[in-house]
């Protein structure tokens, strides 16, 4: 089983959609929890931190359930400028080093 | 402009040749990272420092050697290349205290 897994993409949704991502992760002892994103050919840059009450940012809120070891991402009214890959993280307790999920990519459309 | 900077950008090399890819961060930070991202695989982490003087493997150090020059800089060698190197090589870095990092741009690796 990978460290952490997400929702295999391509997802493509209209402009205004709202749009959620799903992610797992394999070691309970991890603290820790971000969603970064990519675009295409770039380096990864942090989007938001995940807390455990759940937090938002604008129309992006993330929401962690540690029972479960279950992330989630929402994007509410999509913009074009949202196409991009998203990446869960998850860091490994030992030596602050982070773990990638494949990520899922993103296309919203006019 | 600070933040990680690495070089080269593009790199072809031949199976069998070596290269060093270099990393360096101007932000002071203790900790940096090497990870290579491959289609459908996300980034994994190769080698990384947790301090100046220190390396240890990550997830898939074979075909790979690390050196922490300094605080400000990170190599990742490659003795000898080989075809499953081809990919997209990320050096990142980390400030004691905070977990989340900062990416340079990326060195594109093909080995033919």
């Amino acid at each position: 089983r990978k460290e952490v897994e997400q929702d295999p993409g391509p997802f493509n949704v209209p402009e205004g959609a709202t749009v959620a991502f799903n992610c797992t992760y394999s070691n309970s002892a991890s603290q820790s929890f971000f969603w970064y994103r990519q675009d295409c050919r770039k380096e990864p840059k942090l989007l938001m931190s995940v807390y455990s009450s759940g937090n938002e940012d604008g129309r992006f809120t993330a929401q962690l359930n540690r029972a479960s070891q279950y992330i989630s991402l929402l994007i509410r009214d999509s913009k074009l400028s949202d196409s991009a890959t998203y990446l869960c993280v998850v860091n490994f307790p030992s030596g602050g080093k982070l773990i990638f999920g494949q990520g899922t990519e993103l296309s919203v459309k006019p | 402009n600070a933040g990680v900077t690495q070089t080269p950008k593009f790199q072809v090399l031949k199976t069998g040749q070596s290269m060093t890819l270099q990393c360096a961060q101007d932000m002071n930070h203790n900790s940096m990272y090497w990870y290579r991202q491959d289609p459908g695989m996300g980034l994994r982490l190769i080698y990384y420092s947790a301090s100046e003087g220190t390396t240890d493997k990550g997830e898939v150090p074979n075909g790979y050697n690390v050196s922490r020059l300094n605080k400000r800089e990170f190599s990742l060698r490659l003795e000898s290349a080989a075809p499953s190197q081809t990919s997209v090589y990320f050096c990142a870095s980390r400030s004691r205290g905070t977990i989340s990092y900062t990416f340079g741009s990326g060195t594109r690796l093909t080995v033919v």
